[in-house]
C-alpha cells in the first residue's frame, strides 16, 4: 500500500495520559498535514510540515500538543496530559509542493479519552 | 465570518437516479475547491478538485460545477450506486493559504437500493 498511513488506528487511553501517533506519508510527498476531525463535523486543520519545518500552528493547538518530522518523511502528534475533549479522529494527509496540490488523507487514529 | 457550508445535512436517493449535493462559500477569495467522500472508519478520500477559473469539472459518474456569482458550489453523481453511500465533504483553499483546506460540516448521501 502507498498511500498515507497512521498508527495506531485506534487508542483509548485515561485522562491525564500522554499518547503519541505516528503518520507515515505517500513517499515523494513533502508536505505533511495533521487535522483533527469530532463526529459529524469535517476536519479542522492543525499544523502543518514542509520538509521538516513546521510552517503553520492552529489556535486549535494548544500547548498540551506537539508535532514533529524531524526527518522530513515520518511525523509524530504527541498529546500531553490529554482530556476529555480531545476525544476525536486525528487525521494525517500529505501532498506534493505544487501550486493548489491535492491533499490525501491517511485512514486516521481514533482516541478516545476516558 | 468565512465559512464553507452544505445546504442540506443528509440526502437519501434511490439506486440508479443522480444526486446533487451542494455547498456555499462566503469568501470570494478562495480559488481552489475539493470534493471528498468519507466512508465509516475510514479518512476523507479525494473526489475531485475545480479551480476557480473553471465553472464545471466532469470526473467518472462525477460533475462539479462553480458558480462564483453566488459562491455556490454542487457534486453531482451519476446513476448512484450503494458504494457512494457515505459523507460529502466541499472544501476550498484560500489565495492567502493554499496550505490550510477548509471543510464544510458534510453531507450524508444513503443510497437506497
Amino acid at each position: 500500500d502507498t498511500g498515507v498511513s497512521q498508527d495506531p488506528r485506534h487508542k483509548i487511553t485515561k485522562r491525564g495520559q500522554n499518547v503519541t501517533f505516528r503518520c507515515d506519508p505517500i513517499s515523494e510527498h513533502n508536505r505533511l498535514y495533521w487535522y483533527r476531525q469530532t463526529l459529524g463535523q469535517g476536519p479542522e486543520f492543525l499544523t502543518y510540515f514542509q520538509n521538516e519545518a513546521q510552517l503553520e500552528k492552529s489556535r486549535l493547538l494548544s500547548d498540551r500538543f506537539s508535532a514533529e518530522r524531524p526527518k522530513g518523511s515520518f511525523s509524530t502528534l504527541e498529546i500531553q496530559r490529554t482530556e476529555q475533549g480531545d476525544s476525536a479522529m486525528y487525521l494525517c494527509a500529505s501532498s506534493f509542493s505544487l501550486e493548489e496540490e491535492t491533499q490525501y488523507f491517511g485512514p486516521g487514529t481514533r482516541l478516545l479519552v476516558l | 465570518g468565512e465559512s464553507v457550508g452544505l445546504h442540506l445535512p443528509t440526502l437519501s436517493v434511490q439506486e440508479g437516479d443522480n444526486s446533487i449535493i451542494n455547498c456555499a462559500y462566503s469568501n470570494s477569495a478562495s480559488d481552489y475547491f475539493i470534493w471528498y467522500k468519507q466512508e465509516s472508519g475510514k479518512g476523507p478520500q479525494f473526489i475531485i478538485d475545480i479551480r476557480s477559473n473553471m465553472d464545471k469539472r466532469q470526473g467518472q459518474r462525477v460533475t462539479v460545477l462553480l458558480n462564483k456569482t453566488v459562491k455556490h458550489l454542487s457534486l453531482q453523481i451519476a446513476a448512484t450506486q450503494p458504494g457512494d453511500s457515505a459523507v460529502y465533504f466541499c472544501a476550498e483553499t484560500r489565495k492567502t493559504s493554499y496550505d490550510k483546506v477548509i471543510f464544510g460540516p458534510g453531507t450524508s448521501l444513503s443510497v437506497i437500493p
